[in-house]
Parts: structure tokens; sequence; C-alpha cells
């Protein structure tokens, strides 16, 4: 199973700042299928990218994503309000399919 | 529209069954994967199993393969995610979600990611 460990835990930024969330795999995925969700309090997560670095429908371009093998990062450019949330990676290269444990991002 | 919908908020005892259901809308239904996911309270994503409505192929993480029992209607458009005799430690927000799909060289139906999420049901289970 491949485990995907999410740094940092907790990322306390402000709004208009730059956020970079890291997904590191204990073995390759394959295919860079890696995919990237938000999830904010109350609701259900929302696909950001999948592919590793494609933005899912509607996404702002504010959101990308990239790497490859075992490193993965989601970067904000710049934070807007709505983008405090917990974010998810998430590998569906080899089963099982599992997730990162997730990082907040709050408002500093 | 796009749309998968859950039953409702459940309250149940230890040790009784339970049967929840995601209804898909606004797509093809039997073309793509269902998955469940659990979350626990304040905690993160669980992929659990998934299945194809055309022919019912179900595949289950490790951790949940014997625990839940996930089926498909397709004549309703309804996925479901059930438990037997059900534990404190059941007491969780499920997610359905749909997952896109590519055919391979050797023309498998290989799922994905997932795009589109049901708006969850909590289950709560307590004595």
């Amino acid at each position: 199973e491949i485990v995907l460990t999410q740094s940092p835990g907790t990322l306390s930024l402000s709004p208009g700042e730059r956020a970079t969330l890291s997904c590191r795999a204990s073995q390759s995925v394959s295919s860079s299928y890696l995919a990237w969700y938000q999830q904010k309090p109350g609701q259900a997560p929302r696909l950001l990218i999948f592919g590793a670095s494609s933005r899912a429908t509607d996404i702002p371009d504010r959101f990308s994503g990239s790497g490859s093998g075992t490193d993965f990062t989601l970067t904000i450019t710049r934070l807007e309000p709505e983008d405090f949330a917990v974010y998810y990676c998430q590998q569906y290269g080899s089963s099982p399919r599992t997730f990162g444990q997730g990082t907040k991002v709050e408002i500093k | 529209e796009v749309q998968l919908v859950q039953s409702g908020a459940e309250v149940k005892k230890p040790g009784e069954s339970l049967k929840i259901s995601c209804k898909g809308s606004g797509y093809s239904f039997t073309n793509y994967w269902i998955g469940w996911v659990r979350q626990m309270p304040g905690r993160g994503l669980e992929w659990m199993g998934i299945i194809h409505p055309r022919d019912s192929d179900t595949r289950y993480s490790p951790s949940f393969q014997g625990q839940v029992t996930i089926s498909v209607d397709k004549s309703i458009s309804t996925a479901y995610l059930q438990w037997s005799s059900l534990k404190a430690s059941d007491t969780a927000m499920y997610y359905c979600a749909r997952l896109l799909y590519y055919y391979n060289s050797d023309g498998y139906n290989i799922p994905l990611h997932f795009d589109y999420w049901g708006q969850g049901t909590l289950v709560t289970v307590s004595s």
C-alpha cells in the first residue's frame, strides 16, 4: 500500500500569501496518478487537481499542481479568503487507492 | 448537471444493520464507477471501495474488506453501502463519489480519481 505523507500538518498564512503544500509517497506513484481535493468545514471534498498537474473544471488558475514519482506539490499563488480549508492528496495509480492525512490551511 | 444525492443521517445501536444509499443523476450512471469514502469525526478521508454499476465489479480497500458491503441497483441509478452489525467505531460521515475512468490497451475499464461527490451521510452508532 502506498502511504502518502502530507506536510506541513497546518499552514498559517494571511490572505494574499503563497501556500505550498507537500505530498510525499512511500513508493513511486504510477503515471503521476495523483489528485488534490479541498474540503471546507461541513462540506464534501472538491476535486482541484488530477494527474498531478491538471486543474479540474472551474478551478481558478491560482491553484497549481506539480511533481512526479514520490514528491508532489500543490501551490496556491495568492490565498483568497475562501481558500482556507483542508487539502488532501490521493493516489490512484496503485491498489488500494490511498489518501494523505491532510494539510489545514488556516488564517494567520 | 451531475448530482449524487445521499440518504439522510442515521442513528443506530451497536449490532444493528444499516444500508445507506447514493442516487446518481445527470449522467449515464452505468458508465462510471461509484466509490465510498469514510471520514471519522475530526479525521481525514479513507478510501473504502468502489463498484461499477454495469456489472457490479466491486473492489474494496483491505481495511474495509469484510467490514462493509457495496452494492448497486442500476435500474434506479443507486449505489449502496451496508453493514450487517454496526460498531461504535463505524460512527463517521460517509461520502459517495463518482470516478472518472479510461480503457486500457486490453479493453479494461480502469478507475481513476473522484470527480463528483455526494453531500455525505452521517452515521452515528451509540448505545
